[in-house]
């Protein structure tokens, strides 16, 4: 599968614990997005790395939530001392570096925060 | 005001209908936009990207009006595997895409 990749694809967790989660783009793209969705709402976009550098935040990144691309190549988001209303999907998503390019989205991490 | 705004529906049609989702976006130096479909707990897959001129896959077909901001995507025949929720995505600046809250649309046998 040469896909957007992500792991775990399922997560229950109590509140206050950290969790993170793995994604692995489609090996040529430099370009790697993470977006968080809720139930009955289109994706909302938290962060982007061009390599390995993060080149944007939303301010919905807040700083209990991290992200990093260390290589270049796979990428973590980590949610610190989680809360209930962290419990989404975590989209990631990568593409070519060019505005016209197609961006895949891999088929998300669901987090349930109890 | 959201970027992108999106009647969620739910829209009900019997199979052979013709079916149109619109969608209004605020920035007004967006440049490119995109229909995407979400089935239920599947991750948004690229249904087809929105010209200016308008084009055409098959029964589907989407409109961009700059002027109005506004785009729309048109679906003939109406078959059940078209059921999902529609997603209009514009793309401002270099990276991020914006999205709607989706349509959702059924198809009826």
């Amino acid at each position: 599968d040469t896909g957007v990749s992500q792991d775990p694809r399922h997560k229950i967790t109590k509140r206050g614990q950290n969790v993170t989660f793995r994604c692995d783009p489609i090996s040529e793209h430099n370009r790697l997005y993470w977006y968080r969705q809720t139930l009955g709402q289109g994706p909302e976009f938290l962060t982007y790395f061009q390599n390995e550098a993060q080149l944007e935040k939303s301010r919905l990144l807040s700083d209990r939530f991290s992200a990093e691309r260390p290589k270049g190549s796979f990428s973590t988001l980590e949610i610190q001392r989680t809360e209930q209303g962290d419990s989404a999907m975590y989209l990631c998503a990568s593409s070519l570096q060019g505005i016209g390019n197609t961006i895949y989205f891999g088929e998300g991490s669901w987090l349930t925060v109890v | 005001r959201k970027e992108v705004e999106q009647d969620p529906g739910p829209f009900n049609v019997p199979e052979g209908a013709t079916v149109a989702f619109n969608c209004t976006y605020s920035n007004s130096a967006s440049q490119s936009f995109f229909w995407y479909r979400q089935d239920c707990r599947k991750e948004p897959k690229l249904l087809m990207s929105v010209y200016s001129s308008g084009n055409e896959d098959g029964r589907f077909t989407a409109q961009l009006n700059r002027a109005s901001q506004y785009i729309s995507l048109l679906i003939r025949d109406s078959k059940l595997s078209d059921s999902a929720t529609y997603l209009c995505v514009v793309r401002s600046g270099a990276n991020n895409l914006f999205f709607g809250t989706g349509t959702r649309l059924t198809v009826i046998p």
